[in-house]
């Protein structure tokens, strides 16, 4: 069963906007991590961010976690055409296997 | 850098051949990942192993197999593929230890048309 679920599925932005990600999970976690994967390709690890801590930076990204409301957000700032792509939460299930949701859907127009 | 392939981009096969879909990483990873990925579904795991000549089920195992001879490969096996597995299969690795241990790295999927 899919334990991360995305919001929105789809999000399309001008360029130079930010984008925003929710992820929402059921279960305790001991880590969140985001993908991106490009049309037809693999998946590409973005971040992750351990269950005791509360917000991470990357670059444009930032990844903030609630355990408390069991969800996650990613924020990508001033995006560009190269920022399309589809992003996927994943949560651990323990054992280092991953469950991913099924993915939020981002086009940037420019 | 780090690098997983697989066999091929593109595979089209009829109901009921055996398919082999190869998986090859190396970065010396311990834990190997067969996943499909359908619309709607996201990703869905079918085996995964922890070391060579050790297979685990994931979550949608039935019909597919797995091999692991060597620590560097990870083989997907369709017995007798059939329509309904008409997907795209992506393989990923994983270290056990150290740095970024949690982090899964992917191939880049092979897209699987059963006729």
């Amino acid at each position: 069963s899919q334990q991360g679920e995305e919001d929105p599925q789809a999000l399309s932005i001008q360029e130079g906007e930010n984008a925003t990600m929710n992820c929402s999970y059921k279960t305790s976690i001991n880590n969140l991590q985001w993908y991106r994967q490009n049309s037809g390709r693999g998946l590409v690890h973005l971040i992750l961010i351990r269950s005791n801590e509360r917000e991470k930076h990357s670059g444009r990204l930032r990844v903030t976690l609630d355990t408390s409301k069991k969800s996650s957000s990613l924020l990508i700032t001033a995006s560009r055409a190269a920022d399309t792509a589809s992003y996927f939460c994943a949560t651990d299930k323990g054992a280092q296997k991953l469950v991913f949701g099924q993915g939020t859907r981002l086009t940037i127009n420019p | 850098d780090v690098k997983v392939t697989q066999s091929s981009r593109y595979l089209v096969k009829r109901t009921g051949e055996k398919v082999f879909l190869e998986c090859v990483q190396d970065m010396d990873h311990e834990n190997m990942f067969w996943y499909r990925q359908d619309p709607g579904l996201g990703l869905r795991l079918i085996y995964f192993s922890y070391d060579v000549k050790m297979k685990e089920k994931g979550d949608i195992p039935e019909g597919y197999s797995v091999s692991r001879e060597k620590k560097e490969r990870f083989s997907l096996i369709l017995e007798s593929a059939s329509t309904n597995q008409t997907s795209m299969y992506l393989c990923a690795s994983s270290s056990s230890s150290g740095a970024g241990w949690e982090t899964q790295y992917f191939g880049p999927g092979t897209r699987l048309l059963v006729l």
